[in-house]
């Protein structure tokens, strides 16, 4: 079975730094791109950047570019993303999601598989 | 970059009744990459409808997606209590990879 196990909630003061992580499991960790998603309280997706495990191929969206870095480890089939400074309008629930595949010369990255989210609420 | 724009933003009908959601792209989308998900409150998105027809594993065939181009369409046939929802159109066709604002299918 397919788990994307992300890190619990977290409570961060304004310029303060944060790192969470997604794990996954069931599947083969370093053949699948997988992405980060933000929503911010009341709102839609936001479709932040996404990363293949397997040589650490990233984009970004350019919303989100500078402002964020994706990384992830192989070895502990574990993604992340993470801020050196926060700000209050960071405050939202951030999915990590994977899933699609490749045929015929093409890759189809739609997301099969979404973790639980993690709620970043950051206040002084 | 390519803006996936849904309309209605609410949809309020009844059990039972057919719900039509539209998802229209500022720039053309191969069929192939136009992805729909299901988002109920307090829960992650689901995969409803990738390569914008095919179902997801165990999506009810009550859901239908179709479309080409720059527009598409979710059609919600006889919709039951779980489908009261907010849906949200998704291309990854071109990056960065774009969700549509959402539609709130809500009970009338």
């Amino acid at each position: 079975e397919v788990q994307l196990v992300q890190s619990g909630a977290e409570v961060i003061k304004p310029g303060e730094s944060l790192k969470i992580s997604c794990k996954g499991s069931g599947y083969s960790f370093s053949s699948y791109w997988i992405g980060w998603v933000r929503q911010m309280p009341g709102k839609g997706l936001e479709w932040m950047g996404i990363i293949y495990p397997g040589d650490s191929d990233t984009k970004y969206s350019p919303s989100f570019q500078g402002q964020v870095t994706i990384s992830a480890d192989k070895s502990i089939s574990t993604a992340y993303l993470q801020w050196s400074s926060l700000k209050a309008s960071d405050t939202a629930v951030y999915y990590c999601a994977t899933g699609g595949y490749c045929s015929g010369g093409s890759c189809y990255h739609f997301f099969d598989y979404w973790g639980q989210g993690t709620l970043v609420t950051v206040s002084s | 970059d390519i803006v996936l724009t849904q309309s209605p933003g609410t949809l309020s009908l009844s059990p039972g009744e057919r719900a039509t959601l539209s998802c229209r792209a500022s720039q053309s989308v191969s069929s192939s990459y136009l992805a729909w998900y299901q988002q109920r409150p307090g829960q992650a998105p689901r995969l409803l409808i990738y390569g914008a027809s095919s179902r997801a594993t165990g999506i009810p065939d009550r859901f239908r997606g179709s479309g080409s181009g720059t527009d598409f369409t979710l059609t919600i046939n006889k919709l039951e209590p779980e489908d009261f929802a907010v849906y949200y159109c998704h291309q990854y066709f071109t990056s960065p990879w774009t969700f549509g604002q959402g539609t709130k299918v809500e009970i009338k």
